[in-house]
């Protein structure tokens, strides 16, 4: 139980460029999920909380007009990254909360050319 | 200001040996302790978690131990072996809907044959 999917897994898209990144919880609903990035060798940073139905939350320093964050289910959430740059090149993770629990998804590698 | 402190940032370890990494917090309202397990490429997957009404929980070749007064947490991995070889991280977060994890800053951990 507790599965948590991203899709896709692998992304490469030019720079200006826009991409949507999925993550779905496949055997529970999830009224949160978690935006989080991750450099190499490092801690995950949390982007933002997605609350279903309402706006995400955005942690200091990460820009929600760059980040787009949609919840619109209760096993649904989405990360667009909007106008790209090779800087948003970068491991993106969701996790989604069940109870009190956050089970993660397999990861997104984000690559802007 | 780091919420979780974790050391040490890399371990190596003897198949069979015992690995043994520490976290330790400051908000004493945190009332969940998990630990996750990466691979590289991968997103975290849940290992062992426990709560701070128990001193120690276990569950095959994992262990956490836990001093509440010195806000201390700890894993234990028995018998280590080279499939261990991963990226361990400690979190901490205060139960609630919508509760934000707060990540240490990992262990490399390598075992060799």
């Amino acid at each position: 139980g507790a599965v948590v999917s991203q899709h896709p897994s692998r992304v490469i898209c030019k720079s200006g460029t826009s991409v949507k990144i999925e993550c779905r919880s496949l055997d529970f609903q999830a009224t949160t999920m978690f935006w989080y990035r991750q450099f190499p060798k490092q801690s995950l940073m949390l982007m933002a909380t997605s609350n279903e139905g309402s706006k995400a939350t955005y942690e200091q320093g990460v820009e929600k007009d760059k980040f787009l964050i949609n919840h619109a289910s209760l096993t649904l959430s989405t990360l667009t990254v909007t106008s790209a740059h090779p800087e948003d090149s970068s491991f993106y993770i969701c996790s989604a909360q069940d109870n009190y629990e956050q089970y993660f998804g397999p990861g997104t590698r984000l690559t802007v050319t | 200001q780091q919420q979780v402190k974790q050391s040490p940032q890399s371990l190596i370890v003897q198949k069979g040996g015992i690995s043994i990494i520490n976290c330790a917090y400051e908000n004493t309202a945190f009332d969940y302790f998990p630990w996750y397990q990466q691979f590289p490429g991968k997103g975290p997957a849940l290992l062992i978690a426990i709560r701070p009404d128990v001193s120690e929980k276990k569950e095959g070749r994992f262990t956490i131990s836990f001093n509440k007064s010195a806000k201390q947490f700890s894993l234990h991995i028995m018998d280590s072996q080279p499939g261990d070889s991963a990226t361990y991280f400690c979190a901490a977060s205060r139960t609630g809907t919508g509760n934000q994890f707060y990540f240490g800053t990992g262990t490399s951990l390598t075992v060799i044959p």
